[in-house]
């Protein structure tokens, strides 16, 4: 049974950098899957963020697109979430998941979530 | 962007109660619609993909149905384990879009 983990850190300043880590337990990036993002603040409901293929390729939401950045380290099985001069309203859990195949399927496998508060 | 109308937003129901919750996409998206529960502190789950196909392990008494903008999600028979909040989400464009969430809760 595949398990992925969200991983980073819970607080972030306003304005700056928010990062998140997706690691999973088994099988390997490399796999004829997409990966993506997705998040729900709190109160409200989910958003994708984007998502991204082992060979680097991405898929952003345009209401994003601008200050986000998601990658893939095939050798450390991993892939990341980058949302630059983040705002109070990027508070929310972010959830990291594997679409069923390689294109716009289903999301399969989720993270349980972590919680990412902006905040000074 | 597709923009999917999830309705109710909640509801209250008696275990065994026959629940119903609708999705409206605001265009043809064919059969690319998906059923998740979310619950508290837990990892999303798929419950319907290809709006009326059963994620393998799912229990029976959940099911899905429609095509083209309107989609249906029912429990035949509320549990206790099935409170939770249920997203309807379309994989037919991008940018992936979900419904608003309907929340179970138990009467």
């Amino acid at each position: 049974q595949l398990q992925l983990q969200e991983s980073g850190p819970g607080l972030v300043k306003p304005s700056e950098t928010l990062s998140l880590t997706c690691s999973f337990s088994s099988g390997s990036i490399s796999s004829p899957f997409y990966w993506g993002w997705i998040r729900q603040p709190p109160g409200k409901g989910l958003e994708w963020i984007g998502s991204v293929y082992s060979s680097g390729s991405t898929y952003y939401n345009p209401s994003l697109k601008s200050r986000i950045s998601i990658s893939v380290d095939t050798s450390k099985n991993q892939f990341f979430l980058k949302v630059n001069s983040v705002t109070a309203a990027d508070t929310a859990v972010y959830y990291c998941a594997r679409h069923r195949g390689r294109g716009w399927y289903p999301l399969d496998y989720w993270g349980q979530g972590t919680l990412v508060t902006v905040s000074s | 962007d597709i923009q999917m109308t999830q309705s109710p937003s909640s509801l209250s129901a008696s275990i065994g109660d026959r629940v119903t919750i609708t999705c409206q996409a605001s265009q043809d998206i064919s059969n690319y619609l998906s059923w998740y529960q979310l619950k508290p502190g837990k990892a999303p789950k798929l419950l319907i993909y290809d709006a009326s196909t059963l994620e393998t392990g799912v229990p029976s008494r959940f099911s899905g149905s429609g095509s083209g903008t309107d989609f249906t999600f029912t429990i035949s028979s509320l549990q206790p384990e099935d409170i939770a909040t249920y997203y309807c989400q379309q994989f037919n464009n991008l940018p992936l879009t979900f419904g608003g969430g309907t929340k179970v809760q138990i009467k």
